[in-house]
């Protein structure tokens, strides 16, 4: 497609539950990146995709969050046994490495109640 | 970690007025970005400078880098209120992984 594509655009979810975030990168780029942004806060690396290389996962803040990315393509963000505290936007950005910039999605908007 | 810090954290000027954004990092970069977010949701990319580079234009738009003072500037000249947004920069360097890694955003409101 023309651009990033995340699905879906918004989700609320009963505290426990596990959800899954989907993000459709634009096609050929090798970079993928996945972000959480809080209410009027700043964006924190979750995990980093580049190419057939192991993801950098460093930035996942527990082991209920997982994600992969099939067929160097699209992507998933799991995550299992969703708190109150996982609420926030989560945004998927890809790039074409040595390129200029990233392109963003326009993220999934995760309310769990 | 945090690597980039834009000061001021808020900024309200008037239409036609400049606006300059301020960014410091911590570690040595490749290069510094700079995106605009409206409404919360996805960022747009404004303009990458790399770190052999001190400044560079685009349109209404001027970047300067530093790398002895770690910091870099963003002026948007002639603002207008569609200028109205958020305002990160983020660094990309080898010493994070070649991550992509934000600062905490100046919010910038032009008024008409």
């Amino acid at each position: 497609g023309a651009g990033v594509s995340q699905s879906p655009s918004n989700k609320v979810t009963e505290k426990g539950k596990d959800v899954e975030l989907r993000c459709d990168p634009i096609s050929g780029h090798t970079a993928l990146y996945w972000y959480r942004q809080s209410l009027g806060q700043g964006l924190e690396f979750l995990i980093y995709f580049q190419g057939n290389s192991a993801p950098d996962k460093s930035g996942l803040p527990s082991d209920r969050f997982s994600a992969e990315r099939t067929g160097g393509s699209v992507s998933t963000l799991t995550i299992q046994r969703t708190q109150q505290e996982d609420s926030a936007v989560y945004l998927c950005a890809s790039s074409l490495a040595g390129v200029d910039g990233y392109t963003f999605g326009s993220g999934t908007r995760l309310t769990v109640v | 970690s945090q690597q980039g810090e834009e000061d001021p954290q808020a900024l309200s000027i008037q239409e036609g007025e400049n606006a300059t954004m301020n960014c410091s990092y911590k570690t040595s970069i490749n290069n510094l970005q700079w995106y605009r977010q409206n409404s919360g949701r996805g960022l747009v990319h404004l303009i990458l400078i790399r770190s052999n580079e001190r400044e560079k234009h685009s349109g209404r738009l001027r970047v300067t880098l530093d790398t002895s003072k770690k910091s870099s500037s963003l002026l948007i000249t002639a603002s207008r209120a569609a200028d109205t947004a958020s305002y990160f920069c983020a660094t990309e360097s080898y010493n994070q992984g070649g991550k992509l890694i934000f600062g905490q955003g100046t919010e910038l409101s032009v008024k008409p």
